[in-house]
């Protein structure tokens, strides 16, 4: 079966420190990826999406970027967060045009 | 794009049915309609998803209007676990927005 992990569970950062999230999915082979964020009581933000090695969308124009080395591996970077950027992340993978999304448990990150 | 309109909060007695409204009335001819939920602090949780015909699954039925401009979520049997944040999204951006807050209550 199927699972995707995130890590880490919590993060606290400082203003201007670099980030690094990691997501890799097991049991499934060219899945789509993608990058979420939700800030406190609302609804979730698409950033980035991939459908294949090296192919990145972004949905937003931010401090973030994000890149796909292995099939099943999408990170999220940043060179030096800012406080708006705090918010908890969370990664989903998809296979094909219809299917759903299964999401990974997520990162919550404060930048203080 | 179809955007999506939900209201922000329902109440539903345990044991009840609770019937989630969702309004797309932009959705185009081949975009399905996805339901997924999320319990606090948690990442989403797939539901069901449908196009055209009504949809039923271990969790849930979705009812899709002829018109496909709504659907319902239906959870049969309401539980205190069933208590989140649930949301509906058409396909095309996968956007989510803020949702319907189900408060299931004994």
């Amino acid at each position: 079966s199927q699972t995707i992990h995130q890590w880490p569970a919590t993060l606290v950062q400082p203003v201007g420190s670099p980030l690094s999230l990691e997501c890799t999915v097991e049991g499934t082979s060219n899945p789509n990826l993608y990058w979420y964020r939700q800030a406190a009581g609302r609804g979730l933000q698409l950033l980035f999406y991939s459908v294949g090695i090296g192919q990145i969308s972004s949905e937003v124009p931010q401090n973030l970027s994000a890149s796909r080395p292995q099939d099943r591996q999408f990170i999220l970077s940043s060179k030096k967060l800012l406080l708006s950027d705090s918010g908890f992340y969370l990664c989903a993978w998809s296979v094909g045009r219809e299917s759903p999304l299964h999401f990974g448990n997520g990162t919550r990150l404060t930048v203080t | 794009d179809a955007k999506t309109t939900q209201p922000p909060s329902m109440d539903c007695a345990e044991g009840r049915a609770a019937n989630l409204p969702c309004n797309h009335s932009t959705i185009s001819g081949n975009e399905y309609v996805y339901w997924y939920r999320q319990i606090h602090s948690q990442g989403p949780q797939y539901i069901i998803h449908g196009l055209k015909n009504n949809e039923t699954n271990e969790m849930a039925s979705l009812i899709i209007t002829e018109d496909r401009k709504s659907s319902t979520l239906i959870l049969p049997h309401a539980t205190l676990r069933d208590t989140a944040v649930y949301y509906c999204i058409t396909a095309s951006k996968l956007t989510f927005g803020t949702g319907t807050r189900l408060q299931v209550t004994l």
